[in-house]
């Protein structure tokens, strides 16, 4: 079955460092790929995308490239803030599964910014 | 704003009673889930649903039951069968359709269940 790894955490770094956090994926076919982020308490909140090869999903200053020979995806940032400190889940999804979306999630890489 | 809703935000169980999460959407999506997420494991899928009446197991649904009446609600009850239920869950949904795979999930911020 489809399965997505990621890099364990916590991740500490300091304020300004560069980011990244490793995503590999196994799926059949040709999956959407996701970056998902969560606060303290809170829910996940969608933080990029792709949906083919070669894509670049990127947004508030992450990044992330859809890289289908070696089936990663890893996030990157290159500038952190003390805000960025969250959870962050890689995923990916069937684009073909019909009417609902079947999902399969990372265990999550803790990011702590430190001042 | 649209968006999910969640409730309670905290909830507590006793030995041998059912609790009902609620989950309400005005996001006018098709599809909803419920999830469960523990420390280091990620998120595993309880249910989904895709329509109004219909509902599917998704890889841990044994000790939980869900309704859908309504587009808007999905509520998920936490039977006494369930014996590890202390966790935090996630209500997501999805617009339908062929193009359902290709689209992010919107979630609530969750509701944490704890046993007395």
């Amino acid at each position: 079955g489809d399965s997505v790894t990621q890099m364990e955490g916590p991740v500490t770094l300091s304020e300004e460092a560069f980011l990244t956090i490793n995503c590999t994926y196994t799926a059949t076919g040709y999956p959407s790929l996701f970056w998902y982020v969560q606060y303290p308490g809170e829910g996940l909140q969608l933080l990029l995308k792709a949906t083919k090869a070669d894509d670049k999903g990127s947004n508030k200053g992450f990044e992330a490239t859809y890289r289908k020979e070696t089936t990663s995806f890893h996030l990157e940032k290159g500038s952190v803030q003390v805000s960025d400190s969250a959870v962050y889940f890689c995923a990916l999804s069937d684009p073909y599964s019909g009417g609902y979306q079947k999902v399969t999630f990372g265990t999550g890489t803790k990011l702590q910014v430190i001042p | 704003d649209g968006g999910i809703t969640q409730s309670p935000k905290y909830l507590f169980r006793k030995e041998g009673q059912n609790v009902t999460l609620s989950c309400e959407q005005n996001l006018n999506h098709d599809a909803m889930y419920w999830y469960r997420q523990d420390p280091g494991q990620g998120l595993r899928l309880i249910y989904y649903s895709q329509i109004v009446n219909d509902f599917q197991k998704g890889d841990i649904a044994e000790g939980y039951s869900v309704s859908r009446e309504k587009k808007e609600s999905f509520p998920l009850t936490v039977t006494s069968a369930q014996k590890n239920p202390t966790a935090f869950y996630l209500c997501a949904s999805t617009g339908g359709g062929q193009t359902a795979g290709n689209q992010p999930q919107h979630f609530g911020d969750g509701t944490r269940l704890s046993i007395l």
